[in-house]
């Protein structure tokens, strides 16, 4: 079967970095996404990787492993609005719908 | 870049009555179709794949007679929750496949429906 992990929680402070892990077993693989959700609202585009390695975009890194099953998200200089649910969401083949995991709420302290 | 237009944002009905949910796609052409349902603290769960003018896929426990989707052009794609109960509370939101954009999906804003 499919399936995603990820931690239900974290906690952070301003100005910190926090790495959020997700873990994936699935049929296929054809790119991994994260997406960030504030409550009530609809996931917005955070970053894909679908080879090896690190993807960096401004304060936001993305990492992938293929081989381990394993990405995580980096999030630096932390700030409060940063306070979201963090989903990971696997593509298992090519145009068919994202499988997303449970998803890690993130919550940035003062 | 590519949108995709979710109405209504939130609909309140009652109970044993229907809604429809719109997913239009703007500036391009939307041939695939996904719907999700999200329950509050949890992740958003595929509930059927539409393709323009085929009969949508259902996931497996997602009742076809009581989730219709709609997806007879390349920019319309709807939901209708017949005979909606409370236990139909959610988060229902559409995602779109789009060819030219390198990422391949397009979300749109969701629906709250709650049902009374």
């Amino acid at each position: 079967g499919q399936n995603i992990d990820q931690p239900t929680e974290m906690t952070a402070t301003e100005g910190a970095i926090v790495q959020i892990n997700c873990t994936y077993q699935t049929s296929g693989f054809n790119g991994l996404f994260w997406y960030q959700q504030h409550a009530g609202e609809a996931p917005t585009f955070l970053s894909y990787n679908v080879l090896d390695g690190l993807e960096e975009k401004g304060r936001f890194s993305s990492f992938l492993s293929r081989s381990k099953g394993y990405s995580y998200l980096l999030l630096k200089e932390l700030q409060m609005k940063d306070s979201a649910s963090y989903l990971c969401a696997v593509r298992d083949h090519p145009g068919t719908a994202l499988i997303f995991g449970k998803g890690t709420t993130l919550s940035v302290s003062s | 870049g590519a949108v995709v237009s979710q109405h209504p944002s939130w609909v309140i009905c009652k109970s044993g009555t229907s809604v429809k949910i719109e997913c239009r796609s703007l500036d391009f052409q939307a041939t695939t179709m996904f719907w999700y349902r999200q329950f509050p603290k949890q992740s958003l769960m595929l509930m059927a794949t539409s393709n323009e003018g085929s009969k949508a896929t259902y996931e497996q426990g997602v009742e076809k007679d009581k989730f219709l989707i709609n997806h007879a052009s390349l920019t319309l794609s709807t939901l209708t929750v017949t005979s909606a109960h409370p236990e139909d509370s959610s988060f229902y939101i559409c995602s779109a496949r789009d060819r030219d954009s390198y990422y391949g999906y397009t979300f749109g804003s969701g629906t709250r429906l709650t049902v009374v």
